[in-house]
């Protein structure tokens, strides 16, 4: 079956750096865009980009054009999301989701910065 | 970017009741607008896409309806396990955006 498998909880210090894997099974991982999601603690959903994983290309939502960064290891069909200089307001849940329908969800990451 | 205003944000309705949600879009989504249901710590699960499709292994009793930029979620008879936070999502122009959530509970 289809499987997004995220990494574990994190807690970290302003400045700091991380990095969120996203585990794919069940699909060809190159047959479907990943997006990612942030939902910060008793807020909605914000659309954070998505990366071609045929090309490995990522496209940033304007509010995460700095300090993001979502990358590929295609061979073992796994995404990431790195996020740089953590700030507290970066305190949230972080979901990957799969293709351009959004069909398939990750479990969520969840990521406290705190000093 | 589209701004997609949901409503109710809250709503208590009993089992067995008929339950409608609605988005509004800032413009013409055409039909591409999901919905999605996301239970207390867990990850959100799609319940219809492209307006009124529905997703394989959602009950029957989830329906999606509207074009444009009205769109609506209805729960023909609604069940205890349905109680979930629910929202929609546009994907016809960049970037996505998400409506703000209905949190549903029963009565």
């Amino acid at each position: 079956q289809i499987q997004l498998v995220q990494s574990g909880p994190e807690l970290k210090k302003p400045g700091e750096s991380l990095k969120i894997s996203c585990k794919a099974s069940g699909y060809t991982f190159t047959d479907y865009a990943m997006q990612w999601v942030k939902q910060a603690p008793g807020k909605g959903l914000q659309y954070m980009g998505w990366i071609n994983t045929q090309i490995g290309k990522p496209t940033y939502a304007d509010d995460f054009k700095e300090r993001f960064v979502f990358s590929l290891e295609t061979s073992a069909t796994t995404a990431y999301l790195q996020i740089n200089n953590l700030k507290n307001e970066d305190t949230a849940t972080y979901f990957c989701a799969r293709g351009i329908i959004i069909d398939y969800w990750g479990q969520g990451v969840m990521v406290t910065v705190s000093s | 970017d589209i701004q997609m205003t949901q409503s109710p944000s809250f709503l208590s309705a009993s089992v067995e009741d008929r339950v409608s949600i609605n988005c509004k879009a800032s413009q013409n989504l055409n039909r591409y607008l999901n919905w999605y249901q996301q239970k207390l710590g867990e990850a959100p699960k799609l319940l219809i896409y492209n307006a009124n499709s529905l997703q394989t292994g959602i009950p029957s009793r989830f329906s999606g309806s509207g074009s444009g930029t009205d769109f609506t979620l209805t729960i023909s008879s609604l069940q205890p396990e349905d109680v979930a936070t629910y929202f929609c999502l546009q994907h016809n122009s960049w970037p996505n955006t998400f409506g703000t959530g209905t949190k549903l509970e029963l009565k």
